[in-house]
């Protein structure tokens, strides 16, 4: 079946340093792959989002790119902010049989940055 | 446009009652799925409908069901309620509902059973 696994948190980090998330999935078909972020009291929100290998995703300073080779789609940023503290999710969508129609997700990573 | 509305916000229950949970998608789309997230398990899909047809469903007990309308609102009843029912419970929408479009999610409903 189809899974995905995300780095374990949680993620402490200063204002303005690097971040990566990493994520690795396994599918049966073709995936396309996202990262949601969940805030405080708050559903999910698409953040970016990739549907074929080496497209890269991008928003809000936040940059992933789909890796068919290492079946990988890391999340990064260049310079974080106390804004960006929230539960990053990785999330891919496979259309094969039986598995078309949902997210299967990532357990999340806890972001925490701090001033 | 207005996103995707989730009622009610909160719910508390006890063991053995039912409940029923609603979902108004955005305006245009027809597909509405529903997900579980609990602290243990994470996000878990629990049924997909397009059309007022369930077109898939998670490995969850028969205690979780689901419809979905002619105007594309939809609502899962979950009955017999058990302690492990204590969840917050996601909504989202889609155009179709392919692969390749992103689902939006509404705020949730937090069940708490006593």
């Amino acid at each position: 079946g189809n899974s995905v696994t995300q780095m374990e948190g949680p993620v402490t980090l200063s204002e303005e340093a690097f971040l990566t998330i990493n994520c690795t999935y396994t599918a049966t078909g073709y995936p396309s792959l996202f990262w949601y972020v969940q805030y405080p009291g708050e559903g999910l929100q698409l953040l970016l989002k990739a549907t074929k290998a080496d497209d890269k995703g991008s928003n809000k300073g936040f940059e992933a790119t789909y890796r068919k080779e290492t079946t990988s789609f890391h999340l990064e940023k260049g310079s974080v902010q106390v804004s960006d503290s929230a539960v990053y999710f990785c999330a891919l969508s496979d259309p094969g049989p039986g598995s078309n129609y949902k997210l299967t997700f990532g357990k999340g990573t806890l972001l925490t940055v701090n001033p | 446009k207005a996103g995707v509305t989730q009622t009610p916000r909160y719910l508390i229950k006890t063991r053995g009652q039912q409940v029923t949970l609603s979902c108004s998608p955005i305006s245009g789309h027809r597909s509405v799925s529903w997900y579980q997230q609990t602290p243990g398990q994470g996000l878990q899909f629990l049924f997909e409908y397009f059309s007022e047809t369930q077109r898939n469903k998670g490995n969850f007990p028969g205690r979780f069901s689901g419809r979905q309308f002619s105007n594309s609102r939809s609502e899962m009843n979950v009955s017999t309620l058990e302690l492990g029912d204590s969840a917050l419970y996601l909504c989202a929408s889609s155009i179709t509902g392919a692969g390749n479009q992103p689902q939006h999610f509404g705020d949730g409903t937090r069940l708490s059973i006593l």
